[in-house]
Order: C-alpha cells, then sequence, then structure tokens
C-alpha cells in the first residue's frame, strides 16, 4: 500500500470554516495526487504535486489550495468549506521507482460540511 | 487525454468469467490502457495495464483490440470478492497528470 495515511478518516465541519486534510507517505516518492469522489461523477483530481513546493492544479481545484514543504506530507486545505465540497477525499502517490505505472491510493477521508 | 466509455455496471456469475469492455477511440499512440477497481469504499487499486499487446497477471487479462479504441478486462473466474466498481482510463505511462476517473462499471457478482 505504499505506506499511505490519510488523516483524519471521518470529518464533520460546518460552512465557512477552514479545513485541512492530510495525506502522509513513508517512501518519499514525488509525485501524489489528491482526488474527490462523488456519486455520479467519478474519482476527479483536484491537485497533485511532483515535489516539495512543486504543485499543480487538477480538474477540480477551485476553492481547494494544496501545500507541500515536505517530501512525505500533502496537505489539502479547503479556506472556507461549503456544502458542495462535502465528499470522499483520496490521496495517491504514484512511486519513482519500481511499479511507477502504478497509482496507490489511501483510505480515503469522508468529509461532510453542514 | 483520451475519454473511455464504460458501461454503468455488469452482473457476472460466481465462478464465470466477466468480460468488461472499455471503449477508448481517441486514444493516442503512446497512451496506455489503466485499469482500476475498488471495492466498497476503499481506494482504488490497480490491477492491470497495456500499451498494444494482450497483457495477463496474476488478477486479470487485458485484451487491446488491434486498432486499440477499445479493450476488455477478463476477470477468469469471477468471485464474490471481485464486486467492485472497475475504472478503465488512458494515459502516457504513469502519467496521471490530467487523468480522470470516470464512473467506471459497478460489476455485481452473483451467488
Amino acid at each position: 500500500d505504499a505506506g499511505i495515511t490519510q488523516s483524519p478518516r471521518h470529518k464533520v465541519t460546518e460552512t465557512g470554516t477552514p479545513v485541512t486534510l492530510r495525506c502522509h507517505q513513508t517512501e518519499n516518492h514525488r509525485y501524489m495526487y489528491w482526488y474527490r469522489q462523488d456519486p455520479g461523477h467519478g474519482l476527479r483530481l483536484i491537485h497533485y504535486s511532483y515535489g516539495v513546493k512543486d504543485t499543480d492544479k487538477g480538474e477540480v481545484s477551485d476553492g481547494y489550495s494544496v501545500s507541500r514543504s515536505k517530501t512525505e506530507d500533502f496537505l489539502l486545505t479547503l479556506e472556507s468549506a461549503t456544502s458542495s465540497q462535502t465528499s470522499v477525499y483520496f490521496c495517491a502517490i504514484r512511486p519513482d521507482r519500481g511499479p511507477y505505472e502504478k497509482l496507490f491510493f489511501g483510505s480515503g477521508t469522508q468529509l461532510s460540511v453542514l | 487525454d483520451a475519454k473511455t466509455t464504460q458501461p454503468p455496471s455488469m452482473d457476472c456469475a460466481e465462478g464465470r468469467a466477466a468480460n468488461l469492455p472499455c471503449n477508448h477511440s481517441t486514444i493516442s499512440g503512446n497512451e496506455y490502457v489503466y485499469w482500476y477497481r475498488q471495492i466498497h469504499s476503499q481506494g482504488p487499486q490497480y490491477i492491470i495495464h497495456g500499451l498494444k499487446n494482450n497483457e495477463t497477471n496474476e488478477m486479470a487479462s487485458l485484451i487491446i483490440t488491434e486498432d486499440r479504441k477499445s479493450s476488455t478486462l477478463i476477470l477468469p473466474h469471477a468471485t464474490l470478492r471481485d464486486t467492485a466498481v472497475y475504472y478503465c482510463i488512458v494515459s502516457p505511462r504513469g502519467g496521471y497528470q490530467k487523468v480522470t476517473f470516470g464512473t467506471g462499471t459497478k460489476l455485481q457478482v452473483i451467488p
């Protein structure tokens, strides 16, 4: 599973509050990704990172920011959460070596914005 | 990046082969076909990938048509644990930066 840990696993918050989700990996791979999953939309890419301080936007980046100050951590922040951001959030990594064609996913964070 | 089309759902009897189709008619020459699956609410899991030749591993077989416009994932002897959503995506090798996983095919394996 490439040592991926997402935290928290579940979170309930109120509209307008800031929320930060954390993705932690133990193997120092460069590429990390944040996805959201909603019924009828599949998995959509929010942001990705290809190294420390190197990030780029995905398909649905509006309302989200990310930071990567250490190789092992990729943070996803909702500056002011909205109900439309209620979703399941998955982090993924792509190994730098070995099976670099594969994505390995975390267990997900269920976020509810009330 | 090329998009894919999959049937929303399929049923398969336990012990029989499950054949999951995927259409990717706009695939580019450098794009691979990847298959992932998602069991219940877990994170997706890689199954197999290929460029133009048929591929087989311990989980499944991948058949890609000669024109590469479609492919079929084959689970040779489906079990109840294979009940999942199966995603077909196309991407340059290891290049997931512009990839979106669609809604996939919900495979229900029936006892």
